[in-house]
C-alpha cells in the first residue's frame, strides 16, 4: 500500500540554523509533491510545490528538494526563526493527493 | 476577501445523533474535499467533489455523507453510523480536482461526541 514517512519525533532547531525535514514515500510515483505548514488547531496552509522533473524549488527562505530515485523530499528552512514553529507536511500526488503525519518543528529563540 | 470557510468551529453531540458540518468558499473552485485528522495522525480523505451534482468516497467515508448541489458549498454529514467520530474535520478546495494544484483549508470543525 502506498505510504508517506516523516520525521515522527518533533525536530528542535537552534534559532538562526537551517532545518531539514524528511519526506520518504513507498509503493507509488507521484507526478508532484506539496508542502503545508499547520498551525496548533488550524487548517493547514500551502507552502510549495515541486514537480518530478524539478529538482529542487525555493521561495524565499525555504527550500524543497525531490529525488524521485530515493522516493525522497527535503524541506528545508535557512535562518530559521521561533515563528517558524509548526507541523510541516508533506503530501505527494499521483492521482489524488496522500498527506503524510507530519514533523513538528520547534525553533528555539 | 475569498477563502473557505468552515462552520461551526466546535461541535458537540450526543451518540446517536447525525451532524452536519458546513463548507463555504467563495474562490470559485472546482474541486472540494473534506479530510478528517487525528491526534497524532496525518489527514484521511473521507470525500471529494471535482463538480457540481457529483463526489466520491475517499479512504474513510463509511459513516459520512456529503451533497454537492452547489459549486461553493459542500456539507458533511457525520451520521450515527461513524463509529468514532470525535475528530477535527477539514474541508478543501482546489481550482481543478486534476493533477495541480494547491489545497485550500478552511480552519477546521471540531466535533466532540459524549
Amino acid at each position: 500500500s502506498q505510504k508517506i514517512e516523516q520525521n515522527s519525533e518533533a525536530l528542535n532547531i537552534q534559532e538562526g540554523k537551517t532545518a531539514t525535514l524528511t519526506c520518504n514515500y513507498t509503493n507509488y510515483s507521484p507526478a508532484y509533491l506539496q508542502w503545508y505548514r499547520q498551525d496548533p488547531g488550524r487548517g493547514p496552509v500551502f507552502l510549495l510545490l515541486i514537480r518530478e522533473n524539478e529538482k529542487e524549488k525555493r521561495k524565499e527562505r525555504l527550500k524543497v528538494t525531490f529525488d524521485t530515485t530515493l522516493k525522497q523530499s527535503l524541506f528545508h528552512i535557512t535562518a530559521s526563526q521561533p515563528a517558524d514553529s509548526a507541523t510541516y507536511l508533506c503530501a505527494p500526488r499521483d492521482d489524488k493527493i496522500i498527506f503524510g503525519k507530519g514533523t513538528r518543528l520547534h525553533i528555539l529563540p | 476577501d475569498g477563502g473557505i470557510t468552515q462552520s461551526p468551529k466546535y461541535l458537540f453531540r450526543k451518540e446517536g445523533q447525525n451532524v452536519t458540518l458546513s463548507c463555504e468558499q467563495n474562490l470559485n473552485h472546482d474541486a472540494m474535499y473534506w479530510y478528517r485528522q487525528d491526534p497524532g495522525q496525518g489527514l484521511r480523505l473521507i470525500y471529494y467533489s471535482q463538480i457540481v451534482n457529483d463526489f466520491q468516497k475517499g479512504d474513510i467515508a463509511e459513516g459520512y455523507s456529503v451533497s454537492r448541489e452547489k459549486k461553493e458549498s459542500f456539507p458533511l454529514t457525520v451520521t450515527s453510523a461513524q463509529k468514532n467520530p470525535t475528530a477535527f474535520y477539514l474541508c478543501a478546495s482546489s481550482l481543478e480536482g486534476g493533477n495541480n494544484g494547491e489545497l485550500f483549508f478552511g480552519e477546521g470543525s471540531r466535533l466532540t461526541v459524549l
